[in-house]
């Protein structure tokens, strides 16, 4: 079975800011996909990265960037210069390459953007 | 591409009424799944299909609940009867079997009283 812990309820920063939500997983898989999902006010799901468990480079994708730690089973997720509109519920997941379908996803953290 | 369309946005109903759910994929995409998120629990994984058929079912609560696809572009979540723990938000999403990227819909809202 696999587990996915966030372990900050709740974040909030100034805009412009960095700012760093952590997650760390449990699988007995070798390999595996995970992801960070924003859920805003709106409520629809939005994939913002992903970082395949093969690959050793630190996936990024405009401000958002990952730190890997395979070994550590660690997935923390850096935001750069954040705006207002990074409010959001974060979740992080993973979803494994072989067998079943089934994404596991994280409790989530739900971060802030102050002006 | 419109994207998953989940109907309705919201739904308001009486302990022991029948809900329906509805979710249209993503034309293409050949696997369909149905998760359920509220406060307690986060988001779960209550069912998913491959090609129309139903792979895993183990995140089902109950009896009450039941999920048919019975097409490609059409899949329904059914809980008769609903009882006020099942007020949650119900997502649908889908995927190509290609790729590891769910796209989910928009959600649909459930409040029973």
């Amino acid at each position: 079975a696999q587990t996915v812990t966030q372990s900050q309820p709740e974040m909030s920063v100034q805009e412009a800011e960095t700012v760093t939500l952590s997650c760390t997983y449990d699988t007995s898989e070798n390999n595996y996909y995970l992801f960070w999902y924003k859920q805003p006010p709106s409520r629809q799901m939005i994939l913002v990265i992903r970082q395949e468990a093969y690959k050793q480079q630190n996936a990024t994708e405009n401000r958002f960037s990952v730190n890997f730690q395979k070994a550590a089973k660690s997935f923390s997720l850096k935001i750069s210069d954040s705006q207002l509109g990074d409010t959001a519920m974060y979740f992080c997941a993973l979803l494994p390459i072989q067998g079943a379908q089934k994404l596991v996803f994280g409790q989530g953290t739900r971060l802030t953007i102050n002006p | 591409d419109a994207g998953v369309i989940q109907s309705p946005r919201h739904e308001v109903t009486e302990m022991g009424q029948e809900v329906t759910l509805r979710c249209k994929p993503i034309s293409g995409h050949d696997y369909l799944f149905w998760y359920r998120q509220t406060m307690m629990r986060g988001l779960e994984l209550l069912i998913y299909f491959n090609n129309n058929v139903p792979i895993d079912d183990s995140g089902m609560p109950e009896d009450r609940f039941s999920a048919k696809m019975p097409n490609a572009s059409f899949s329904t979540l059914k809980i008769q009867p609903s009882e006020p723990r099942d007020s949650a938000v119900y997502f649908c999403a889908s995927k190509s079997g290609e790729t590891y990227e769910q796209y989910f819909g928009p959600g649909t809202r459930l409040t029973v009283t």
